[in-house]
């Protein structure tokens, strides 16, 4: 199985920084890599696909970057609606498989 | 715009079977565009993908579920189904049906899940 590396697991930050979560597999995946963002009670949402492609509808200070074993989700100017868990998700192999999440919290 | 939602029983008891399905509506499960897709959150903590059904029956399993488990797919009622065997507490989480699909970007194709279910509970006890 392909580990995925998260990291923070937990963050404080406040409305206006700039945020980046780091997510490293254990093997290199190209960049079929996806985040994902969960708010409490409710179902993940798509960010980003392909490493750096924004899905439809997301903000553009959502942005990732990557490709092989290192990737990051960098948030640019953290709103308060941001405020949730991000997860990773490789999309190059069987099993799929997320990273651990990284809860973003207000400072 | 397609809707998932998932169905069944909130609690099982330990060595039992659980069985969840899927209802997919505004899109067909026959496309081969998509993987239908299942993936689990225990309490608290992250998430686990546990398998998924193509639209011509081939199935993927997570290795750590795969001696207990089952995805099928029902065409005539545009639903798949999650069967889990002898479960125990370990299997209490909240269940998401999803969507993976395939996006083809320039020569190639890319994955991503972008259709969630809203989830459903179940709890393993007696």
């Amino acid at each position: 199985d392909i580990q995925m590396t998260q990291s923070p697991s937990s963050l404080s930050a406040s409305v206006g920084d700039r945020v980046t979560i780091t997510c490293r597999a254990s093997e290199g995946i190209k960049n079929d890599l996806g985040w994902y963002q969960q708010k409490p009670g409710k179902a993940p949402k798509c960010l980003i696909y392909a490493a750096s492609i924004l899905q439809s509808g997301v903000p553009s200070r959502f942005s990732g970057s990557g490709f092989g074993t290192e990737f990051t989700l960098t948030i640019s100017s953290l709103q308060p609606e941001d405020f949730a868990t991000y997860y990773c998700l490789q999309h190059n192999g069987y099993p799929r498989t997320f990273g651990q999440g990284t809860k973003v919290e207000i400072k | 715009q397609v809707q998932l939602q998932e169905s069944g029983p909130g609690l099982v008891k330990p060595s039992q079977t659980l069985s969840l399905t899927c209802i997919v509506s505004g899109g067909s499960i026959t496309s081969a565009d998509y993987y239908w897709t299942w993936v689990r959150q225990p309490p608290g903590k992250g998430l686990e993908w546990i398998g998924y059904i193509y639209y011509s029956g081939s199935t993927s399993y997570s290795p750590s579920l795969q001696s207990r488990l089952t995805i099928s797919k029902d065409t005539s009622k545009n639903q798949f189904s999650l069967i889990l065997s002898s479960v125990t507490a370990a299997d209490t989480a909240v269940y998401y049906c999803a969507r993976e699909r395939m996006a083809p970007v320039s020569r190639y194709y890319f994955y991503y899940i972008d259709v969630w279910g809203e989830g459903t509970p179940v709890t393993v006890s007696s």
